[in-house]
């Protein structure tokens, strides 16, 4: 049974870039959330994807975006880079009809210069 | 604003004993709560979700509930020297027909003395 899986693995930008990040959630999940983790800090929700519309945003600003596929994959999307935004990106699936328990990838590690 | 609060530690207990770790939360609506188990530079791990008040037990692992007090409780029996993590305690609620995204506490760092 495949887990979550992410894509790629460690990302260096610089500021003003644009980058994408890819999601694969667990076999027969049909949500996933993104959420954004500092150093020593937990996890932040960025915001939740499902049947491929946004359903849910946390506080994050409009740089951040992100898109479903019908195959339930997600993508990440972030614009004008900006040195506080170097964080580990996770993704988490999770069912919509359920208990709610996500479970994570193992992360994308995004460094901005 | 929806907050999650735990103590940093570090935390420090020997190898056999009860480790205790615990957490509060701001939001009486909240419906599930989770406690993940983080490596340094790894994901977190989901290793309990508790949705009613009381005790749920998982091998080695017993999560308590108490939505009275805000409280949740992860308590970890015959520790481990492999235990030493960090513990990220995660609250959620409902709304718009689904489950909303967590929130998370910062986390209480965990050592096992040998």
């Amino acid at each position: 049974d495949a887990g979550v899986t992410q894509s790629p693995t460690h990302l260096i930008k610089t500021r003003g870039q644009q980058v994408t990040l890819r999601c694969s959630p667990k076999s027969g999940h049909d949500t996933v959330s993104w959420y954004q983790q500092a150093l020593g800090q937990g996890p932040q929700f960025i915001f939740q994807y499902y049947e491929e519309e946004e359903r849910q945003r946390g506080n994050f600003p409009d740089r951040f975006s992100g898109h479903q596929f019908p195959n339930y994959s997600s993508e990440l999307n972030v614009n004008a880079l900006l040195l506080g935004d170097s964080a580990l990106y996770l993704c988490a699936s999770s069912l919509s009809r359920g208990y709610n328990e996500q479970f994570f990838g193992p992360g994308t590690r995004l460094t901005v210069l | 604003q929806k907050e999650v609060e735990q103590n940093s530690g570090p935390l420090s207990v020997p190898e056999g004993a009860i480790a205790s770790l615990n957490c509060t939360y701001s939001d009486r609506g909240s419906q599930s709560f989770f406690w993940y188990r983080q490596y340094s530079g790894k994901s977190p791990e989901l290793i309990m979700s508790i949705y009613s008040n009381g005790d749920k037990e998982d091998g080695r692992f017993t999560a308590q509930l108490n939505k009275a007090s805000q409280y949740v409780s992860l308590l970890i029996r015959d520790s481990q020297p492999s235990d030493s993590a960090t513990y990220l305690c995660a609250v959620g609620s409902y709304s718009g027909g689904g489950a909303d995204g967590l929130t998370f506490g910062k986390g209480t760092h965990l050592i096992i003395q040998p």
